[in-house]
């Protein structure tokens, strides 16, 4: 199985802050990877799919992008609605696998 | 408008079975590939089922932590996905997403509101 390593686990930033997150996959996933936005009680959203292609709708401020097996997620400026938990999935083998998600919270 | 409803979550005991069902409208339910991910309390998401469509035989891959108890199915001429659960275990305790093909380009992906399963004596 391909193991999904997010990094930080959880983080506290303030609006306005440039935030990244990190996943990083145990072997090669080719760009198969999404990101997920969660808040509480609240369905996923993806954000981002293939590595770097933002979801329709999806504010220009969140952006995705790969080096080999290592992931970014990076949001450039830090609006209210953006604290929440973020998640990687892999898409590229079965089992899917997701991070285990970083909390964003508010400084 | 595209919808995934899901039903059949509830209360159950250890060992016991339950099916849960997704209903879908609004596109071709036939064409896209369908997946069950799940949530535990506290916890993060797991993608646990996936059935493919009639030209790919509808064939399915598990996780390994359900491969042998949950069981993936559709009916396309009732627009529905199914997930009958048995020998449940507490850990299978979860809100559980019926989504319409996981990684799919565009605005292929689309999630229900999911159904909660809780597996306590």
């Amino acid at each position: 199985d391909i193991q999904m390593t997010q990094s930080p686990s959880a983080m506290s930033a303030s609006v306005g802050d440039r935030v990244t997150i990190t996943c990083r996959a145990s072997q090669g996933i080719t760009n198969s990877l999404a990101w997920f936005q969660q808040k509480p009680g609240r369905v996923p959203k993806r954000l981002i799919y293939t590595a770097s292609s933002l979801q329709s709708g999806v504010p220009s401020r969140f952006s995705g992008s790969a080096s080999g097996t290592e992931f970014t997620l990076t949001i450039s400026s830090l609006q209210p609605e953006d604290f929440a938990t973020y998640s990687c999935l892999q898409y590229y083998s079965y089992p899917f696998t997701f991070g285990q998600g970083t909390r964003l919270e508010i400084k | 408008e595209v919808q995934l409803v899901e039903s059949g979550g509830g209360l159950v005991q250890p060992g016991g079975s339950l099916r849960l069902s997704c209903a879908a409208s609004g596109f071709t339910f036939s064409d896209p590939y369908m997946d069950w991910v799940r949530q535990g309390p506290g916890k993060g998401l797991e993608w646990i089922a996936r059935i493919r469509n009639k030209a790919h035989s509808f064939t399915t891959e598990y996780a390994a932590s359900v491969k042998g108890r949950f069981t993936i199915s559709r009916d396309d001429s009732k627009n529905s996905l199914y997930l009958q659960m048995n020998s449940l275990k507490t850990e299978d305790t979860a809100v559980y997403y019926c989504v319409r093909q996981l990684g799919g380009s565009g605005d292929g992906e689309f999630w229900g509101q999911g159904t909660l399963v809780t597996v306590s004596s």
